[in-house]
């Protein structure tokens, strides 16, 4: 069975330091792997992706997640945090023919001024 | 392009009701899957339609039905409401088809239905 951890409930950081929010997964195969964002009261946004290539994934507003095959981690990154980026950060993984991706519980990111 | 649209956004039903969820996913996307959101659970996923046809079933009981039409709409109904199924329900589509990796397809998402039984 597929299964996706993100470990912290919440992640606090100050705006423009580094932020990383924690992606850890089990599947069978090879993972492919999502970030997305949600906004209040909104769906979920994509962020990026890992399908094969480069460990390093680059993706929308300044983020950009690290594949680690043999830690099975893809964390979420960014340089420097802003408050406008604090939302609810859900980590998903599908493999072995599924189509439907398995979700984490999500992270909430705050950032403080 | 337009996103993925979903009506209506908020409803308030009391328990023994049925609801009716619907689905507009994006222009040339096939596949529509549903999603419970609640602060308790997470997200869980309901079920997938593609080309009219159910593909794939969450762990959700029998109230819990679906259906998607020639256009890609789809519409979740979940009949005699209970107290627990209060929750943001997600609609999200992709491309899928033929020549595509299963699983590589990113999902995208409407903006939900809050529904709230009381």
């Amino acid at each position: 069975a597929q299964s996706v951890a993100q470990p912290e409930d919440q992640v606090n950081v100050a705006e423009g330091n580094p932020l990383t929010v924690k992606c850890t997964y089990s599947v069978s195969g090879n993972p492919y792997l999502f970030w997305y964002v949600q906004y209040p009261n909104r769906g979920l946004q994509f962020l990026l992706k890992y399908i094969t290539g480069d460990n390093l994934v680059k993706g929308s507003y300044g983020f950009e997640a690290e594949f680690n095959k043999s830690q099975t981690s893809f964390h979420l990154k960014k340089p420097s945090a802003l408050v406008s980026d604090s939302a609810l950060y859900f980590c998903a993984a599908t493999a072995g023919g599924s189509y439907i991706p398995t979700f984490g519980r999500g992270t909430s990111l705050i950032v403080h001024p | 392009k337009a996103g993925v649209t979903q009506t209506p956004r908020y409803l308030i039903k009391t328990r023994g009701q049925q609801v009716t969820l619907s689905c507009s996913p994006i222009s040339g996307h096939r596949s529509v899957s549903w999603y419970q959101q609640t602060p308790g659970q997470g997200l869980q996923f309901l079920f997938e339609y593609f080309s009219e046809t159910q593909r794939n079933k969450g762990n959700f009981p029998g109230r819990f039905s679906g259906r998607q039409f020639s256009n890609s709409r789809s519409e979740m109904n979940v009949s005699t409401l209970e107290l627990g199924d209060s929750a943001l329900y997600l609609c999200a589509s992709s491309l899928r088809g033929s020549g595509r990796l299963p699983g590589t397809d990113t999902q995208y998402f409407g903006p939900g239905t809050r529904l709230t039984v009381l």
